[in-house]
């Protein structure tokens, strides 16, 4: 199995509602990555998990709480989103640093 | 503060020819860099890796070269086909590992 899978591929929320954001790889990667994308630009990285730690936060704000609960799966938690949050969410994988990475197909996120 | 420029937003070639785009860098020492390609509304796809200790880097139609001096990386595609057209993202990852910052892209459009 090569590849990332997020669920889900939509989302649409409010700005007072609680949704999660799933991400499951099964390549055995010890780091796990999300990115936001913004249309026509290229994506940021906000979080960075390696050996099921957080290893980098991007300065994120807190209404978006990354989550592994395993080497396997990663959770991005969002609550009180703005419509700016709108975009898509990556996540990707890779056997560890310096090496490529495997973005999933992301998911569409509009918050109303 | 860091910066990585891509030479255009767009490229337009005819089949057959070999495109040819730009990544530059400033502020930064990075150890890895790396081209991905998106296609419209999916995730980034791998498709080189090279190290700062590297010249050049070959895959099948494809070549990156990178020249640490002028903080340059080229990215060719020979033989350019149709199904080439997509966003390239050249991205870069510092000796650290895992923070990884991607370039605006350039959208390569090639004519039959």
């Amino acid at each position: 199995d090569t590849e990332v899978t997020q669920t889900p591929k939509h989302l649409v929320m409010g700005m007072t509602n609680k949704k999660s954001l799933k991400c499951e790889q099964h390549m055995g990667h010890r780091a796990m990555y999300w990115y936001k994308q913004k249309a026509k630009k290229p994506p940021e990285l906000m979080f960075v998990y390696s050996y099921e730690k957080l290893s980098i936060n991007e300065s994120v704000p807190s209404r978006f709480s990354p989550e592994c609960p395993n080497s396997s799966l990663l959770n991005l938690h969002l609550h009180a989103l703005q419509p700016e949050d709108s975009a898509l969410y990556l996540c990707a994988s890779s056997p560890n640093r310096g090496n490529e990475q495997f973005f999933g197909p992301g998911t569409r996120l509009t918050v109303l | 503060s860091q910066k990585i420029e891509q030479n255009s937003e767009a490229l337009n070639i005819q089949e057959g020819k070999t495109a040819t785009l730009t990544c530059n860098y400033t502020n930064y020492s990075p150890a890895y860099l790396q081209w991905y390609r998106q296609d419209p509304g999916r995730g980034p796809v791998f498709l080189l890796l090279i190290r700062e200790n590297e010249k050049e880097k070959r895959k099948e139609r494809l070549k990156v070269t990178f020249d640490t001096t002028l903080k340059q990386s080229l990215f060719h595609i020979t033989a350019s086909q149709p199904a080439d057209s997509a966003t390239y993202l050249c991205a870069l990852e510092d000796t650290g590992g895992f923070k990884t910052i991607f370039g605006a892209g350039t959208r390569l459009f090639v004519k039959a």
